[in-house]
């Protein structure tokens, strides 16, 4: 049983369109996170929500953490092929999700 | 970009041999951890270290063991590999556990590959 659940599993865009991926659980998070993993790297950490609807930016992407804390959701406004990568949300500093892998198509 | 590297890079080798994996960092951080990535799973978290000497099991801990003497190096030994085990192996560290910020950061992997 996985404990994070995102979605979509694929997602392949084009350039200059937006997009929201998703990570939902039954359980309540503290707080969660949100990686990016380029094919032949390791996960490198975007942004941390800790609080109930709190919403941060970082340039065109959003990250917002559901009132009830038991979802994520990120946003991709105007995607650009380096938005291009597997995107990994994790809990509880151990567990990750199945991740959304993202090809942004120039 | 922290300093983790991980050794070796690629490896295959046979069923039934033993396999150690290397995970070296130059940031003097407490908690040190081993996950393995496949397909459809994600990260899954085979164990952990939180000081020289301190493990404790993760997810999927079975057929694994891991060291840690250094503070700098942990190793994660597979005493008997089997094709099961065949997966891309991250090293990460963090400054301390638990909640909030404190990310972890991760080496770029080891892909192994047993026949």
């Amino acid at each position: 049983t996985q404990l994070l659940e995102q979605s979509p599993q694929f997602l392949s865009i084009q350039e200059g369109e937006n997009l929201t991926v998703y990570c939902n659980s039954s359980s309540v998070f503290s707080s969660l996170q949100w990686y990016r993993q380029e094919p032949g790297e390791g996960p490198v950490l975007l942004v941390t929500v800790v609080t109930g609807g709190e919403v941060k930016k970082l340039k065109r992407l959003t990250f917002q953490f559901g009132d009830a804390r038991k979802d994520s959701s990120l946003h991709i406004t105007a995607a650009q092929p380096g938005d291009t990568g597997l995107y990994l949300c994790a809990c509880n500093q151990f567990y990750f999700g199945t991740g959304t892998s993202l090809t942004v198509i120039p | 970009d922290a300093g983790i590297t991980q050794s070796p890079r690629h490896k295959v080798t046979e069923t039934g041999t033993p396999v150690t994996l290397r995970c070296h960092q130059t940031e003097n951080h407490r908690y040190m951890y081993w996950y393995r990535q496949d397909p459809g799973h994600g990260l899954r978290l085979i164990h952990y270290s939180y000081g020289v000497k301190d493990t404790d099991k993760g997810e999927v801990s079975d057929g694994y063991s891991v060291s840690r003497s250094k503070t700098e190096d942990f190793l994660l030994t597979l005493e008997s590999a089997t094709s099961s085990q065949t997966s891309v192996y991250f090293c990460a560290i963090s400054e301390s556990k638990g909640e909030g910020n404190q990310p972890q950061h991760f080496g770029d992997g080891t892909r192994l590959s047993i026949l």
